[in-house]
């Protein structure tokens, strides 16, 4: 089945440091892959997405380009803020044609606290 | 843009009664949601898809009985957690697929406390 890992948080970082989150997954066929952040107490927001290989999503200056050799699409940030503290999922969206088409699967998120 | 609404955004309920959760497409129509269950710092686990008219789709191991999920409109979707206990209080999300390209939305989240 479909499998998103995420490296191991939490994350702590000063203001204006550069941010990398690892992702990899599993899947058949051709996912879309996420990222998405949860700010405490709330749902999910999209951060940014890619829908094939070698796509490069975009948003609030973070990045993440989509590695369909290495099956991978880490998140990063050149400098982050203390506003950017929450947590990141990686999520995939199966293919169409199989039994999961449409759902999302999510990786086990990582927090990230950012500090003055 | 896209907005699900969800309702109520925290909710304390006593043993052995049933809580009603909404989840409504405000400027589109949602013909399916998503419904998730989310423990503390963990992720989120998907817990059955919704499908407008007919019986939502429940993921192995999530019990149909305790969560029935009504969609009957193509913007309302609601989870209903009958006799619920403490092991039921978590963060439930609702999300919708609002169209091309694999957009979801996502509601705010209920937290559910059962004392």
């Amino acid at each position: 089945g479909n499998s998103v890992t995420q490296m191991e948080g939490p994350v702590t970082l000063s203001e204006e440091a550069f941010l990398t989150i690892n992702c990899t997954y599993t899947a058949t066929g051709y996912p879309s892959l996420f990222w998405y952040v949860q700010y405490p107490g709330e749902g999910l927001q999209l951060l940014l997405k890619a829908t094939k290989a070698d796509d490069k999503g975009s948003n609030k200056g973070f990045e993440a380009t989509y590695r369909k050799e290495t099956t991978s699409f880490h998140l990063e940030k050149g400098s982050v803020q203390v506003s950017d503290s929450a947590v990141y999922f990686c999520a995939l969206s199966a293919g169409a044609g199989g039994t999961s088409y449409g759902k999302l699967t999510f990786g086990q998120g990582t927090i990230l606290t950012v500090h003055p | 843009g896209a907005v699900v609404s969800q309702h109520p955004s925290w909710v304390i309920c006593k043993s052995g009664t049933s809580v009603k959760i909404e989840c409504r497409s405000l400027d589109f129509q949602a013909t399916t949601m998503f419904w998730y269950r989310q423990f503390p710092k963990q992720s989120l686990m998907l817990m059955a898809t919704s499908n407008e008219g007919s019986k939502a789709t429940y993921e192995q191991g999530v019990e149909k009985d305790k969560f029935l999920i009504n969609h009957a409109s193509l913007t309302l979707s609601t989870l209903t957690v009958t006799s619920a206990h403490p092991e039921d209080s978590s963060f439930y999300i609702c999300s919708a697929r609002t169209g091309a390209h694999y957009g979801y939305t996502f509601g705010s989240g209920t937290r559910l406390t059962v004392v």
